[in-house]
């Protein structure tokens, strides 16, 4: 069964640098996403993405980030300078295409520790 | 925006009773509602879903159903075994993109 794959599973760094957190979305899918969790509280949405451009953004989603569709297959969250807050897990999904009610698909997640 | 209220946000149940999780929203063109399974250390897995035309949809001991009116769509559980101990989370659509979830119950089912 296909599968979101997203590395590394966890990456640490210290407060100031970038870190880039890096996605492989279903292959046939068209519209991808990345969201956050704090630990303990509930998933945020953070970006969608979707013919090499940003759909929709949230005011979390600032400047200090951006995504990338480097490639054919990757996908790409940059943080330029972390923040202790930036702590969290971060999870890529992927849709089908845009439309209303599609199924979006998950992967594990990255878990982002900033020191 | 959008924004999903769920309860409880734990519930303990014995094995073989039924487990029911209850969202509310209150963007009335939200027009889809996920439900999603997570475990320890994972992502969220999609387990079942509801879109605004149904009432009710049934997937095996899977159940979800919707009250468009009262804004409101609940997830029961039947017949619950120790594996399906995990946090569940509910969201709603809105109409675009993106996806608003609740704050998740933890379920623990207990031997």
């Amino acid at each position: 069964e296909p599968e979101v794959t997203q590395t590394p599973s966890h990456q640490v760094t210290q407060m100031g640098q970038e870190v880039i957190l890096r996605c492989v979305p279903i292959s046939n899918h068209l519209y991808f996403y990345w969201y956050r969790q704090i630990l303990g509280q509930k998933v945020e949405f953070l970006v969608s993405f979707y013919n090499n451009e940003i759909s929709e953004k949230s005011e979390i989603f600032d400047d200090q980030f951006s995504v990338e569709r480097p490639d054919g297959s990757n996908f790409t969250l940059k943080i330029r300078s972390t923040k202790l807050e930036d702590s969290a897990m971060y999870f890529c999904a992927s849709s089908e295409g845009p439309g209303l009610a599609v199924e979006q698909y998950f992967g594990p997640g990255t878990r982002l520790t900033v020191t | 925006g959008e924004n999903v209220e769920q309860h409880p946000s734990t519930l303990s149940v014995q094995e073989g009773d039924s487990a029911v999780i209850k969202c509310t929203y209150s963007d009335s063109a939200s027009n889809y509602f996920p439900w999603y399974k997570q475990e320890l250390g994972k992502g969220p897995q999609l387990i079942i879903d509801i879109r605004s035309n149904v009432g009710e949809k049934k997937d095996q001991r899977i159940a979800v159903t919707l009250n468009k009116t009262a804004k409101h769509f609940s997830l029961h559980i039947t017949e619950t075994q120790p594996e399906d101990s995990a946090v569940y989370f509910c969201a709603a659509n809105p109409g675009y993109s993106t996806l608003t979830f609740g704050k998740g119950t933890m379920l623990l089912v207990s031997p």
